[in-house]
């Protein structure tokens, strides 16, 4: 089946910006997502990127996509205590497929 | 009041025990997910349903059982619980737009002894 890969911990500064990286293997795509889950809570869609963009900023948010590699990030700048969470990568294939899930980046931000 | 509700948020039972976890959604949403949570093991898919009459396995469903009642309700079961399934389940919902987001409900911490 299709796999999504992250790497599973990230420490960054305060202040600093974070980058968190995933590849994924499925070539058919549709839509690739960020979603963040904070301590004690579900998962909530950060955001989202369709295939045929290569990038998506949403205020502190990047999101580049290189579908060649199959490689997608996000950039938080600036990133706050708050930012502190883990933050799963999720591909949707064609048709009615369930999305894929990475394991999931851990970001702690130290003060 | 939360779009995407689970019942009970904790539980602490012993192996072979017969348990349900159910989910309630009023964002009139027809596709509903079950996903159990382990550290370092991610999200894996346990069972979905596009629509009443509709279930598939999912990644994990060996164990496990749904049941949906209704467009707003999901149910999970563990027939004879054991102690592998302690773990962290969601609950999901999906409009079917073809955008794909997904909505959670805020988990079910369960314990089997």
């Amino acid at each position: 089946g299709e796999d999504v890969e992250q790497s599973l911990f990230l420490s960054v500064r305060e202040g600093d910006s974070s980058v968190i990286n995933c590849t994924y293997t499925d070539s058919s795509s549709t839509y690739l997502y960020w979603y963040k889950q904070e301590p004690g809570a579900g998962l909530q869609l950060l955001t989202y990127i369709f295939s045929n963009m290569d990038m998506k900023q949403d205020q502190r948010l990047t999101v580049l996509l290189n579908k060649k590699d199959k490689h997608l990030s996000l950039r938080i700048a600036d990133t706050q205590t708050g930012d502190s969470a883990i933050y799963f990568c999720a591909e949707k294939g064609t048709g009615n497929t369930p999305l894929v899930f990475g394991k999931g980046t851990r970001l702690s931000v130290i003060a | 009041d939360a779009d995407v509700t689970q019942t009970p948020r904790n539980r602490i039972t012993k192996t072979g025990k017969r348990i349900m976890l159910e989910c309630s959604q009023t964002k009139g949403h027809d596709r509903m997910y079950w996903y159990r949570q382990d550290p370092g093991l991610g999200l894996r898919l346990i069972y979905y349903s596009f629509d009443v009459k509709d279930i598939n396995k999912g990644e994990i469903s060996d164990g496990y059982s749904v049941s949906r009642q209704a467009q707003a309700k999901f149910s999970l079961s563990l027939e004879s619980a054991i102690p592998n399934q302690t773990a962290l389940y969601f609950c999901a919902t999906d409009p079917g737009t073809g955008l794909g987001e997904q909505f959670f409900g805020p988990g079910t911490r369960l314990t089997v002894l």
